[in-house]
Formats: structure tokens, sequence, C-alpha cells
């Protein structure tokens, strides 16, 4: 793999359901990042790591939890799943946490919840 | 918190300019970016400023104006490819970005 990849592509999932976003990056980036984006809103930071071992809560974290266990993985889970969770999730990740490093985004996971 | 604002969408013909502004007000600044996003696809890099003042990479230009909070993106000599959603995002004082709710550009032939 090159870049930064996330698994499913999409799902469908029933309110109340636990559920696990997959992110993997082989760029060996110290920060990752997870972002939700809905119609309107641009995207908004639900959680972040600036290194392994280590989380953060951005905007909107309520609902969500993730782990950053070594460098390139960085799950984020939906414990119970509710219908306001139905968004498009992207993982980014960026050499360092700050300054000029761009971010670089996956491919998106496209969730809704029933 | 932020405050990022930039239109929603904009129109334009193939072989023209467009200018993308996005007004800003943050706690702290440490940069702004421009992505590129086309439907169902991921954001992408565009630029990066710091400094007052224009950057150009090809097509592409970024001005920034920290006094004022404002920047814009211009595109010229637009070509149908151009068409997507253009993200401003600020940097602010933790590093973390905020970003607008993005304007969609389409071009026209």
């Amino acid at each position: 793999i090159a870049g930064i990849t996330q698994a499913p592509t999409s799902q469908i999932l029933a309110a109340g359901r636990r559920m696990t976003l997959r992110c993997t990056q082989d760029m060996r980036h110290n920060a990752m990042y997870w972002y939700r984006q809905d119609l309107g809103l641009g995207l908004r930071l639900i959680h972040y790591s600036n290194t392994a071992g280590t989380t953060g809560k951005g905007e909107v974290p309520d609902g969500y939890s993730v782990s950053r266990a070594n460098t390139d993985d960085f799950p984020l889970t939906l414990a119970s799943a509710v219908p306001s969770q139905t968004s498009v999730y992207f993982c980014a990740s960026s050499d360092q946490a700050g300054g000029s490093d761009e971010q670089f985004f996956g491919p998106g996971t496209r969730l809704t919840v029933l | 918190g932020q405050n990022i604002d930039q239109p929603t969408e904009m129109t334009a013909t193939e072989g023209a300019i467009v200018q993308i502004n996005c007004t800003y007000q943050t706690s702290g600044f440490n940069g702004l970016f421009w992505y590129q996003q086309h439907a169902g696809e991921a954001p992408t890099f565009l630029s990066y400023n710091v400094l007052d003042g224009l950057e150009e990479k090809g097509r592409f230009s970024s001005f920034l104006s920290r006094s004022k909070g404002y920047s814009y993106l211009l595109l010229k000599e637009l070509q149908m490819k151009d068409s997507a959603s253009y993200l401003c995002a600020v940097s602010s004082n933790d590093y973390k970005l905020s970003f607008g709710a993005g304007t969609t550009v389409t071009v026209r032939a």
C-alpha cells in the first residue's frame, strides 16, 4: 500500500450497533486525525493523535473513541451508533502535528446509521 | 472557537479566472491551507500560507493578509477538471486544522 487507506469503503449500520472504522498509513507519519464531513458543515475534527500512544479530543468527540497503539494504525470506534452519526468519515495523517505540514487524507468511509 | 467563511458556490467559464475568498477569526494563527476535493473523493493539498503575500504555484495562487483575517485562492485558465470543492483551513495555536464549509466551483464550457 502507498499512502493512507480506510476500511470499509461504505457501511450501513443499525442504530445501537458497535462499529470500528479502520485507518492505516505507511508514510511513518507521527500525527493522525479523524474527521467527519457533512453537507454544509465541512470537515470537523473528531479525535487526533500527535504520536503513537497519545490521543486527544477534537471538535465533535462525543460518541466516538480512538486508540493509537502503533504509528501506522488509528481506528475509530462508535460504541453505540446513532442516526446523527451518518456521515462520511475521513482519516488523515501528517508528518508532524503542526506548522506547514500538510495533511494527507484517506479515501473516506461512507457510514449510514438507520 | 474558529469562524471560517467562504462562499458556497461559484460558476465560471472554461479559460476564465475565479477567485475564492476566505475570511477567518481564530484563536491564534499558524498558517492557512487550501485543499481541493472532487466529488466523492478525498481532499488534496493545494497551498499553504503563513506569511502575508501571494504564493504562486502554476495556475493556482493563494494570498494571505493576516491583519485582515483574509485569504483568497486564485484559479487561472480554468479547465473542466477544476470543477471541485475548495476548502479553506486554518491552523490555530494548537496546530489543529479548522475547515470552512467549502466552495463548490463549477466550470462550464
